[in-house]
């Protein structure tokens, strides 16, 4: 069974960092491509970034380009996202979620349970 | 603003059929997989169709994709109050800024 479980969320101030964590089982983490998705209270999904499984492209939307960095440790089945520069507009539930394929240019298979950013002074 | 388009709300009645639709462009729908996703008042999202018009193992058949150019469509057949629920397009966009996009979710309310 596909298992994602993030940590790492709470409340952060204005220009501070935080770094999100994403443990994974259940599946050979290292084949896989791996994403973060956001969710602004009481808003849509926005597509935050994408690593890819072999190759190790990585994809950032154009809101956090610079200021995110997404990275994973296959060796503790971990994926991660540094936030730094955070903003009033990172406020979101985080989930981390795992792609079908090597490549990230698919859909999403699986869901984390997500991890709550609070952003404010 | 967001890239795919799909509308804010659709009803039926129980046991009804409805529509949903999502609209993109040759950089995102028309040139790659569209897959659509649940998300239950409370819950993280589920994949619901993948490829187009593929369901996961454990997806009723009362939920159909299907693709034409630049639109997607996801199909619901014998609406029930649990299928109460955002929904929500997702493709991959090859445009210069490449990356993962999701239409603005379509709420469904089972009347």
């Amino acid at each position: 069974e596909v298992q994602l479980v993030e940590s790492g969320g709470g409340l952060v101030q204005p220009g501070g960092s935080l770094r999100l964590s994403c443990a994974a089982s259940g599946f050979t983490f290292s084949t896989y491509a791996m994403s973060w998705v956001r969710q602004a209270p009481g808003k849509g999904l926005e597509w935050v970034s994408s690593l890819s499984g072999s190759s190790g492209s990585t994809y950032y939307a154009d809101s956090v380009k610079g200021r995110f960095t997404i990275s994973r440790d296959n060796s503790k089945n971990t994926l991660y996202l540094q936030m730094n520069s955070l903003r009033a507009e990172d406020t979101a539930v985080y989930y981390c979620a795992k792609d079908p394929y090597s490549s990230s240019w698919y859909g999403i298979e699986y869901w984390g349970q997500g991890t709550l950013v609070t952003v404010s002074s | 603003q967001s890239v795919l388009t799909q509308p804010p709300s659709v009803s039926a009645a129980p046991g009804q059929k409805v529509t949903i639709s999502c609209s993109g462009s040759s950089s995102n729908i028309g040139n790659n997989y569209v897959s659509w996703y649940q998300q239950l008042p409370g819950a993280a999202p589920k994949l619901l169709i993948y490829e187009n018009n593929k369901r996961p193992s454990g997806i009723p058949d009362r939920f159909s994709g299907s693709k034409s150019g630049t639109s997607a469509t996801l199909g619901i057949t014998g609406l029930q109050t649990g299928d109460e629920a955002d929904y929500y397009c997702g493709t991959w966009d090859s445009s210069l800024s490449a990356g993962k996009v999701f239409g603005g979710g379509t709420k469904l309310t089972v009347l």
